[in-house]
């Protein structure tokens, strides 16, 4: 059972507009969400993350934002760069104890065109 | 220092062979982590310890067998792997829920 999904495996958008990227969750124990990007045959690079506590997290041109009646997440790149097309994988986990799982969604490929 | 190391970043090794890959983290993380991820696919938990204690196996073939010597190092040695057990593998820290971070992963090919 696949409990993060990300159900558009690709995007494309023009430079300079808007990416969003879509996260949706089935178990409501998670309470922290991550969004990674990931280039072929490297390891993932943490971009930005949230709390459950919160509805929005922003980081420069990031923001996540969360909706946790719906359990869905998002990712907005404004504006988005021909340097941002990669893979974006969301990624949840669950508080208590001392390990921090994650499960992954499997994975938007965006395509940024200049 | 921020970052998760990982050595060899390529190996490739026959169906006999014994190897280890490394992983090294100074950020004073108490959770470290094997991942594995093949093409096209989102990671996949391999195992966890914490405080150098083995907390986690998900259902791992003994062919892979992971050590954590002390709290900054973690290996996994692996022994009579299949060709399908080739993939890149990923090391990951994190202190809690944050600063979850991931080295640059070593692309295994068993022949």
């Amino acid at each position: 059972d696949q409990q993060v999904k990300q159900n558009s495996p690709s995007l494309s958008v023009q430079e300079g507009r808007i990416s969003i990227l879509n996260c949706d969750y089935t178990n409501s124990m998670f309470d922290y969400f991550l969004w990674y990007k990931k280039y072929p045959a490297e390891g993932p690079t943490f971009l930005i993350s949230i709390s459950s506590i919160k509805d929005k997290n922003e980081d420069g041109r990031f923001t996540v934002f969360l909706n946790k009646s719906a359990k869905h997440l998002s990712l907005h790149i404004v504006p988005s760069q021909p340097g941002d097309s990669a893979v974006y994988f969301c990624a949840a986990s669950m508080s208590g104890g001392s390990n921090y799982k994650l499960t992954f969604g499997k994975g938007t490929l965006l395509t940024v065109n200049p | 220092d921020t970052e998760v190391t990982q050595t060899p970043k390529h190996l490739v090794m026959g169906m006999t062979n014994k190897k280890s890959l490394k992983c090294e983290q100074h950020m004073g993380h108490r959770a470290m982590y094997w991942y594995k991820q093949k093409a096209k696919k989102p990671p996949e938990l391999m195992f966890v310890y914490s405080y150098e204690k083995l907390s986690i196996n998900e259902s791992v073939p003994s062919r892979f067998s992971p050590e954590c010597p002390n709290s900054s190092l973690l290996n996994l040695h692996l022994h009579a792997l299949q060709p399908e057990d080739s993939a890149l593998y990923l090391c990951a820290s994190s202190q809690e829920q944050v600063g979850y971070t991931f080295g640059s992963g070593t692309r295994l090919t068993v022949v």
